[in-house]
């Protein structure tokens, strides 16, 4: 069955950058989309289509594509930024499904 | 603004059932594909189903096939899920979300606030 794999958590200081992969192999030929989860609170979409940012989503949050690896990249991280990270993916090769990475715990520092 | 509020969570004994709703509001419902998605108490996200626009097609997470049902009602605005034959390992948040794509891609843009469901006897 199809899987996306994620770090369990990921530390960085406030200022600097943070990089949080995705790994599955449909990634090359399916789109992945990035969710930011506080606590407490309903998930939010931070990137969609690979690198697409929503309106409303600060410029410091990327996304990027390369082989079976996507990665979302949190530039200059606030203490605000401090959360749970999951990529989506969606396989249509049989029955259509969607699959969410097991998620990324974001501490900063 | 785009608003989704889901309903109809509580507690429900083993095999027991439960239906779900989800009212949308601020956007053009009959247009747009939804999700239920679900998370268990300090777990990740689990996708649960989606419904394409108009209800043709609906399409289900292999633990919850035959005993979940997708539906929506677009003259009514609201989605809904109903939930038989439920076992323990379905206690869970579950959200409703809207899905933005026309392609095969999805993705889940915005999401309700939940509502809980606990099976337990």
């Amino acid at each position: 069955s199809y899987e996306l794999t994620q770090p369990p958590s990921v530390s960085v200081s406030p200022g600097q950058t943070a990089r949080i992969t995705c790994s599955g192999d449909a990634l090359p030929k399916q789109y992945a989309s990035w969710y930011q989860q506080k606590p407490g609170q309903a998930p939010v979409l931070v990137i969609y289509k690979d690198s697409e940012r929503p309106s409303g989503i600060p410029e410091r949050f990327s996304g990027s594509s390369s082989g079976t690896t996507v990665t979302l990249t949190i530039s200059g991280v606030q203490a605000e930024d401090e959360a749970d990270y999951y990529c989506q993916s969606a396989d249509s090769s049989g029955t259509y499904k969607v699959v969410f990475g097991g998620g990324t715990k974001l501490t900063v520092l | 603004q785009v608003q989704l509020v889901e309903s109809g969570g509580g507690v429900v004994q083993p095999g027991g059932s439960l239906r779900l709703s989800c009212a949308a509001s601020g956007f053009a419902f009959s247009s747009y594909g939804m999700h239920w998605v679900r998370q268990a108490p300090g777990k990740g996200l689990d996708w649960v189903a989606f419904i394409r626009f108009d209800g043709s097609n609906k399409y289900y997470a292999d633990s919850v096939k035959g005993r979940f049902t997708i539906s929506r009602d677009n003259s009514k605005n609201t989605l809904y899920l109903q939930m038989n034959s439920l076992r323990a390992e379905d206690t869970a948040l579950y959200y409703c979300a809207k899905d933005p794509s026309t392609t095969v891609d999805s993705w889940f843009d915005p999401w309700g606030q939940g509502t809980l469901v606990t099976v337990s006897s």
